[in-house]
């Protein structure tokens, strides 16, 4: 069955600090992976996606991630993190006109 | 940058009452879905639509639930009778074809008291 672990619930890092938010996924079959990104209320925006390719994929907000396929994993990063960047982040995972299968969500807090 | 638009942004209703929460998904698109966030929960999937049937649909899409194109441009999605445990953001999403990103609207909020 498609499944979707993100570990973390709930991570915290201060302002500038590097960032990484994990993933890993149970897929039958090559996966589609993507992330997005929840603010407080509102919908879901996506960040990144992975199709085929290139397993180092850029986003949007200066976000990357890597598509580890001997890992099974799809981890999320970013540099230097910004206030603005508190949310929640869905890892999500299909292929063809499947529907997603998400993850329970990592809610990142940024302290200064 | 085209977007999938649904209204209401919030409803609350009357236990046992219909609900009926409205989507525009991008207008090239054929493939359409609802998927549902309980607060504090993960995003679940509810049921996928193409060509005009329901292509897919979770063991939580029940006979309470219906959707229906209407027109051209509409996808909607209907809880007959609706119950407290309801209540959470309904978010619509379309994709142009297979293997295509998903995009997700802003979500609708229903509140069942």
């Amino acid at each position: 069955a498609q499944s979707v672990t993100q570990p973390d619930i709930h991570i915290t890092v201060s302002e500038g600090a590097s960032l990484e938010l994990r993933c890993n996924y149970s897929y039958g079959a090559t996966p589609y992976l993507f992330w997005y990104v929840q603010s407080p209320g509102q919908g879901l925006q996506l960040l990144l996606k992975y199709f085929s390719g290139d397993t180092l994929v850029q986003g949007i907000k200066g976000f990357e991630a890597e598509f580890k396929r001997s890992q099974s994993s799809f981890n999320l990063r970013k540099p230097s993190v910004h206030w603005s960047d508190a949310a929640e982040y869905f890892c999500a995972v299909g292929a063809g006109n499947t529907p997603l299968v998400f993850g329970k969500g990592t809610r990142l807090s940024v302290i200064a | 940058e085209p977007e999938v638009t649904q209204t209401p942004s919030h409803q609350v209703t009357q236990m046992g009452q219909e609900v009926i929460l409205r989507c525009v998904p991008i207008s090239n698109h054929l493939y359409f879905y609802w998927y549902r966030q309980i607060l504090g929960q993960k995003v679940e999937f509810l049921v996928s639509f193409y060509n005009n049937e329901i292509s897919e649909k979770s063991e939580i899409f029940d006979d309470q639930f219906s959707v229906e194109r209407p027109d051209g441009s509409n996808f909607t999605l209907k809880i007959r009778s609706t119950k407290l445990e309801d209540s959470a953001m309904y978010f619509c999403a379309s994709r142009e074809g297979p293997g295509n990103t998903i995009y997700f609207g802003e979500g609708s909020w229903l509140t069942v008291v």
